[in-house]
């Protein structure tokens, strides 16, 4: 089955660039998410690219999709301590719009 | 916005009773929701997909009489943990997806805490 890999943990400097990396196995995913969980709550939708994109760029994140190697990634620019949270990459099924998670990147931002 | 909400946040129950989480598309018609479980520091994983008015597709593994969904309506889901044992005890979230939206139109809840005792 599909299967959506990602790095569980990411520690940065207040104002130093994040880097999210995610690694899918579907070759028809049609559409990748990128998920923000804080703790104890649900997810907010951060952005999402089209899977004939290579960047989509939205304010302080930037998304890169690389197809061939089945490899996206979420850049964050100047991060704050509110950026620290749990970050999930999604890939989706064209036919039923399920969603298949990655295991999630712990993002711990350091004053 | 699309505002998903869930009740309760928090529940706790006793091992053998059954417990009802509500998921509710507050300011949209939601065609289809999402059940997912989530484990501490884990991923979610999908249990069901839930279509209104339409008997509920389950994942692999997940045991369709344990986990009762019901999609009575264009902005409500609910999800009955039938006979709760201590191993049900996750984090139970839902989503919903706008009617005609695309694929990125998927909304979470803030989640449901379970704890079986």
């Amino acid at each position: 089955g599909e299967d959506v890999e990602q790095s569980l943990f990411l520690s940065v400097r207040e104002g130093d660039s994040s880097v999210i990396n995610c690694t899918y196995t579907d070759s028809s995913s049609t559409y990748l998410y990128w998920y923000k969980q804080e703790p104890g709550a649900g997810l907010q939708l951060l952005t999402y690219i089209f899977s004939n994109m290579d960047m989509k760029q939205d304010q302080r994140l930037t998304v890169l999709l690389n197809k061939k190697d089945k490899h996206l990634s979420l850049r964050i620019a100047d991060t704050q301590t509110g950026d620290s949270a749990i970050y999930f990459c999604a890939d989706s099924m064209d036919s039923s719009y399920k969603l298949i998670f990655g295991s999630g990147t712990r993002l711990l931002v350091r004053p | 916005g699309a505002v998903v909400s869930q009740h309760p946040s928090r529940v706790i129950c006793k091992s053998g009773t059954s417990v009802k989480i509500e998921c509710r598309s507050l300011d949209f018609q939601a065609t289809t929701m999402f059940w997912y479980r989530q484990f501490p520091k884990k991923s979610l994983m999908l249990m069901a997909t839930s279509n209104e008015g339409s008997k509920a597709t389950y994942e692999q593994g997940v045991e369709k009489d344990k986990f009762l969904i019901n999609h009575a309506s264009l902005t409500l889901s609910t999800l009955t943990v039938t006979s709760a044992h201590p191993e049900d005890s996750s984090f139970y979230i839902c989503s919903a997806s706008r009617l005609a939206g695309g694929p990125h139109e998927q909304y979470f809840g803030p989640g449901t805490r379970l704890t079986v005792t």
